[in-house]
């Protein structure tokens, strides 16, 4: 009950494109649903979050849409870029907590 | 990297012998959080600490200790490592709030 489970492991999407990345969750207790983006060799950066009083979240690009009663969120990100090329997790925890539970990861490759 | 440093960043140690991972932080967040990372599992909590002596078990805590007497430093021991501890690992912190966690920049530790 503890997991999140990412879709894809691995996506390709060409320059312009919408890339997206599917995350579901069993615990229904959950209220914080951040994601993070990681570049080679370096430590995971927070990107964008939400929490299941709405259902949709736009920062610039990058939109998470959250759908609470099939326990799922996703990341959509508008127009991808080759600099967007990284591996991006998605999370889920109680927000009191800060036990992050974090999903498989997904690595993106934008093509120029 | 939100003011976090970890050190070393590389280790080759063998197996049985001990080892300490180091977290400085200079932002005086209350929260600290070792994960590690590895393929196919995202990044797992090892043990976290929610003020100067404070702990608690993670997700995957057996093989791993902590302690926390400054506020600035969390340390990461292993006291007899084995090489299914080979891992990246990460260590982030979060102030106010607890899920709103930033990383640093990651220490590989190679069990041989």
């Amino acid at each position: 009950q503890q997991q999140v489970k990412q879709s894809p492991q691995s996506l390709i999407v060409q320059k312009g494109g919408i890339s997206i990345i599917n995350c579901a969750y069993e615990n229904t207790a959950f209220d914080y649903f951040p994601w993070y983006q990681q570049f080679p060799g370096k430590g995971p950066a927070l990107l964008i979050a939400i929490r299941p009083d709405v259902s949709e979240k736009k920062e610039g690009r990058f939109t998470i849409s959250f759908n609470k009663s099939a326990k799922q969120f996703s990341l959509h990100i508008m127009d991808s870029q080759p600099g967007d090329s990284a591996t991006y997790f998605c999370a889920a925890t109680i927000s009191n907590t800060g036990k992050l539970i974090f999903g498989q990861g997904t690595t993106l490759q934008v093509k120029p | 990297d939100a003011g976090i440093t970890q050190s070393p960043r590389h280790k080759v140690t063998e197996t049985g012998t001990p080892v300490t991972l180091r977290c400085h932080q200079t932002e005086n967040h209350r929260y600290m959080y070792w994960y590690r990372q590895d393929p196919g599992h995202g990044l797992r909590l090892i043990h976290y600490s929610y003020g100067v002596k404070d702990t608690d078990k993670g997700e995957v805590s057996d093989g791993y200790s902590v302690s926390r007497s400054k506020t600035e430093d969390f340390l990461l021991t292993l006291e007899s490592a084995t090489s299914s501890q080979t891992s990246v690992y990460f260590c982030a912190i979060s102030g106010l709030a607890p899920s709103e966690q930033y990383f640093g920049p990651g220490t590989r530790l190679t069990v041989t």
